[in-house]
């Protein structure tokens, strides 16, 4: 069976630290996708990194990172010097065969000034 | 690139009234989109995939007379929500998903539904 698990339901911060959110999988299948969204007030969903299940290297874009470890079926983000902009809420999410999104209960994070 | 459009953006109706929500992909042709339903502060939940010129194949739990949905062409479904009640009332999300695109799925910005 395929699940998400967002552990974290609200995180606050103080705008500059740093803040990881985590996310793990399951999955039975061998060929995945993980998906990181975030929602912000308005509602629309801003796709923010795909990573599929054969590259287990991290990425770095810009103040972001994601931490992909198959050993651990985890995919946490981390946002570096967070700013007040950041506050939405973020969504991992799984998809086995590009049709079904299974998405995490997310993470509402507050970044306050 | 890969702009996906929900009209309207929000509505609010009667109980009893039916809706309709279109989700466009306005610079790609999308041969499957996918309806989501989102309560508030809870996560996105699919209701339906539906295919270009295909019946939808409607999630367990998700009643198939009460949310038609059509995808009559390949920039354009749409949801209705038949007798809505007050129940019904929730963010609603389409998606769309091209064959230039088949790993990933574009987000339309939702629809707000209150029925009162």
């Amino acid at each position: 069976a395929q699940k998400v698990t967002q552990a974290q339901t609200e995180i606050s911060v103080v705008e500059k630290e740093d803040v990881t959110l985590d996310c793990v999988y399951e999955t039975r299948d061998t060929t995945y996708y993980l998906f990181w969204y975030k929602q912000p007030p308005s509602g629309e969903l801003v796709f923010l990194i795909r990573r599929n299940s054969f590259d287990e290297q991290n990425e770095i874009s810009g103040r972001y990172s994601w931490n992909f470890q198959k050993s651990t079926s985890s995919f946490n983000f981390t946002i570096t010097a967070s700013q007040v902009v950041d506050s939405a809420v973020y969504f991992c999410a799984l998809s086995e065969d590009t049709d079904k999104l299974i998405f995490g209960t997310g993470t509402r994070l507050q970044v306050f000034p | 690139g890969a702009v996906v459009s929900q009209h309207p953006s929000w509505v609010i109706c009667k109980s009893g009234t039916s809706v309709k929500i279109e989700c466009r992909s306005l610079d790609f042709q999308a041969t499957t989109m996918f309806w989501y339903r989102q309560f508030p502060k809870q996560s996105l939940m699919l209701m339906a995939t539906s295919n270009e010129g295909s019946k939808a194949t409607y999630e367990q739990g998700v009643e198939k007379d009460k949310f038609l949905i059509n995808h009559a062409s390949l920039t354009l479904s749409t949801l209705t929500v038949t007798s809505a009640h007050p129940e019904d009332s929730s963010f609603y999300i389409c998606s769309a998903r091209g064959d230039s695109f088949v790993d990933e799925q574009f987000f339309g910005p939702g629809t707000r539904l209150t029925v009162l």
